[in-house]
């Protein structure tokens, strides 16, 4: 079946730090991947997608890249604000099958201090 | 902003009672999800609709129910509603359903918070 595993938090940053919180899949065929991010009390929003091998996905200064050789989709971003303050969702869709629901990770609490 | 709406966003029940959640998508986006968001959890898929017909579910048992119009609007019913319903339910809309559509992008509402006691 699928799978993602995220990094565990919470991870705490200063504010212009560096940020990277892993994540690695398990799936059949090419899935697609995701980042979701949910600010406190909202619901889910996208924020960057990669549907295809060595694709970079890039939104409001994160990136991540698919690697399929590591399986993995790490998000990453050069200098933080308070305002990236949230938990971060990993999350795939399958392509192949009857596999067309997202599987997420578990989530990751980013905490930003000024 | 997404265009997905959801009503009400919050709603307390007692257990054994019945609810009733809605979810309104964008416009022509004819696919509809609903996920399951415990508390420090990530979403879980309960079920899919495309078209107004029931497209996949997950691992939730049959108590669990959905209906989805012609409008673009959906509804997720929990008959006999236990403790461990309690949750932040999220639907995720999306353009396309079976042919070619698996890969597309879901967008979410902000949730219904639903407190079971």
């Amino acid at each position: 079946g699928n799978s993602v595993t995220q990094m565990e938090g919470p991870v705490t940053l200063s504010e212009e730090a560096f940020l990277t919180i892993n994540c690695t899949y398990t799936a059949t065929g090419y899935p697609s991947l995701f980042w979701y991010v949910q600010y406190p009390g909202e619901g889910l929003q996208l924020l960057l997608k990669a549907t295809k091998a060595d694709d970079k996905g890039s939104n409001k200064g994160f990136e991540a890249t698919y690697r399929k050789e590591t399986t993995s989709f790490h998000l990453e971003k050069g200098s933080v604000q308070v305002s990236d303050s949230a938990v971060y969702f990993c999350a795939l869709i399958n392509s192949g099958g009857s596999n067309y629901k997202l599987t997420f990770g578990k989530g990751t609490l980013l905490t930003v201090n000024p | 902003e997404t265009g997905v709406t959801q009503s009400p966003t919050h709603l307390i029940k007692t257990r054994g009672q019945q609810v009733t959640l809605r979810c309104s998508s964008q416009s022509g986006h004819n696919t509809v999800s609903w996920y399951q968001q415990a508390l420090g959890q990530g979403p879980q898929f309960i079920f899919q609709y495309y078209r107004e017909e029931e497209n996949g579910r997950g691992n939730f048992p049959p108590r669990f129910s959905g209906l989805q119009f012609p409008n673009y609007s959906s509804e997720l019913n929990v008959n006999a509603l236990e403790l461990d319903d309690s949750a932040l339910y999220l639907c995720a809309s999306s353009p396309t359903g079976l042919a070619g559509g698996r890969r597309e992008t879901q967008y979410f509402g902000p949730g219904t918070r639903l407190l079971v006691l």
